[in-house]
């Protein structure tokens, strides 16, 4: 079974400056995709940035970028320029691509918070 | 396009009672998943369906049940509560099975 761990429960940022977001996982799968989607308070998960397992090149979405290494099941997430927008709850999470069981498992979750 | 929609959004109901929770996906969308989301057993999958077919679940009992309609919309029953059922319920809607998934604002379920 696909595990997703994310072993800092929080963490803390000055904004302007830049944080990286852990995360480990554990496949028996070549091919999967891995996210990391924003919970604000609000709740509503919000999709930052996506990875296919395949692809070599580090996935970037504005500020946020992703350092992929495959070997090592690691899948850190890097804010740039920390805003006050960011504070939320990150969570990792990976789907298989295909077949069954194609379900969206994810990591507990980190608490990021900025400091203005 | 106006993104998944979940009503209602908040709801209190007693144990015993049964509820049922909906979600309209994505426009185009044929994949939607449930999650509940617990302080202390973070997300967890509850089903996903595509094509009005239920194509995975999770380990949850019987008393969770969902179907999809053929316009891609879905609802979740939820019988005889039990206070452990309280929760946020998350829908998610892809374009397809393995397809990065786009989240509804929840639906917070309280059971007294």
């Amino acid at each position: 079974a696909q595990t997703v761990t994310q072993s800092q429960p929080e963490m803390s940022v000055q904004e302007a400056e830049t944080v990286t977001l852990s995360c480990t996982y554990d496949t028996s799968e070549s091919d999967y995709y891995l996210f990391w989607y924003k919970q604000p308070p609000s709740r509503q998960m919000i999709l930052v940035i996506r990875q296919e397992a395949y692809k070599q090149q580090n996935a970037t979405e504005n500020r946020f970028s992703v350092n992929f290494q495959k070997a090592a099941k690691s899948f850190s997430l890097k804010i740039s320029d920390s805003q006050l927008g960011d504070a939320a709850m990150y969570f990792c999470a990976y789907r298989r691509k295909t077949g069954a069981n194609s379900k969206l498992t994810f990591g507990k979750g980190i608490t990021l918070s900025v400091r203005p | 396009k106006a993104g998944v929609t979940q009503t209602p959004r908040y709801l209190i109901k007693t144990r015993g009672q049964q509820v049922t929770l909906s979600c309209s996906p994505i426009s185009g969308h044929r994949s939607v998943s449930w999650y509940q989301q617990t302080p202390g057993q973070g997300l967890q999958f509850l089903f996903e369906y595509f094509s009005e077919t239920q194509r995975n679940k999770g380990n949850f009992p019987g008393r969770f049940s969902g179907r999809q309609f053929s316009n891609s919309r879905s609802e979740m029953n939820v019988s005889t509560l039990e206070l452990g059922d309280s929760a946020l319920y998350l829908c998610a809607s892809s374009l397809s099975l393995s397809y990065e998934q786009y989240f509804g604002p929840g639906t917070r379920l309280t059971v007294t």
